[in-house]
């Protein structure tokens, strides 16, 4: 069983759709979660950062985590041509192992 | 907005070559940590450092692999004896708690001919 899974699509949306990332992990006492996004050719960016069970809203961005199905998304509202990338889920274990663990991605095409 | 920088950001080497790949992680920040991404591949980690010592480290982390904080602001990875497996993007990530968010840098495109 792979760590943090990821569907690694293309995920197809029109602009200004809502485009729906999920993400899932085998390890129950992780507690950190993140988003990142990554363009081709580059470096992993931030996006969203969630501890607790629920949701987390950041402008068109809202990040839902359940620990109890070990289940974690992102939510992109009103998705732009600009948000084509690829959304990279990590877990960290905040156990005094201080690795993040991450998935393969979900590559987003948002069309115009 | 401070940033985790990276240099070179393309090095090409011969197999069997030592390169040396060098990082400054933000100025606040006490963890550190070494990612490298193959093509086409997820993220993974390799190293994280922390009070002047390795804390952490992955299988790919063998002998071939060593870091240093050789002073106050930067952070390197050298790989001792490059091999054409090597040849990936590395990424240089910075934190202020173990715990919390690690910002990563451009990242250096190592190519091992």
């Amino acid at each position: 069983q792979k760590e943090v899974e990821q569907n690694s699509g293309p995920l197809s949306v029109p602009e200004g759709a809502i485009a729906s990332l999920n993400c899932t992990y085998s390890d129950r006492v992780s507690q950190s979660f993140f988003w990142y996004r990554q363009y081709s050719g580059k470096s992993p960016e931030l996006i969203m950062s969630i501890y607790s069970n629920g949701d987390k809203e950041d402008g068109r961005f809202t990040a839902q985590l359940n620990k109890a199905s070990q289940y974690v998304s992102l939510l992109i509202r009103d998705s732009q041509p600009s948000d084509s990338a690829t959304y990279l889920c990590a877990v960290n274990r905040n156990t005094g192992f201080q690795k993040l663990v991450f998935g393969t991605g979900t590559r987003l095409l948002v069309s115009p | 907005e401070p940033e985790v920088t990276q240099t070179p950001s393309h090095q090409v080497t011969q197999m069997g070559q030592e390169v040396i790949l060098r990082c400054v992680p933000i100025s606040n920040h006490l963890y550190f940590y070494w990612y490298r991404q193959i093509l086409g591949q997820k993220v993974e980690f390799l190293v994280s450092f922390y009070n002047n010592e390795i804390s952490e480290k992955s299988e790919i982390f063998d002998d071939q692999f060593s870091v240093e904080r050789p002073d106050g602001s930067n952070f390197t990875l050298k790989i001792r004896s490059t091999k054409l497996e090597d040849s990936a993007m590395y990424f240089c990530a910075s934190g202020q708690e173990s715990t919390d968010t690690q910002y990563f840098g451009p990242g250096t495109r190592l190519t091992v001919l």
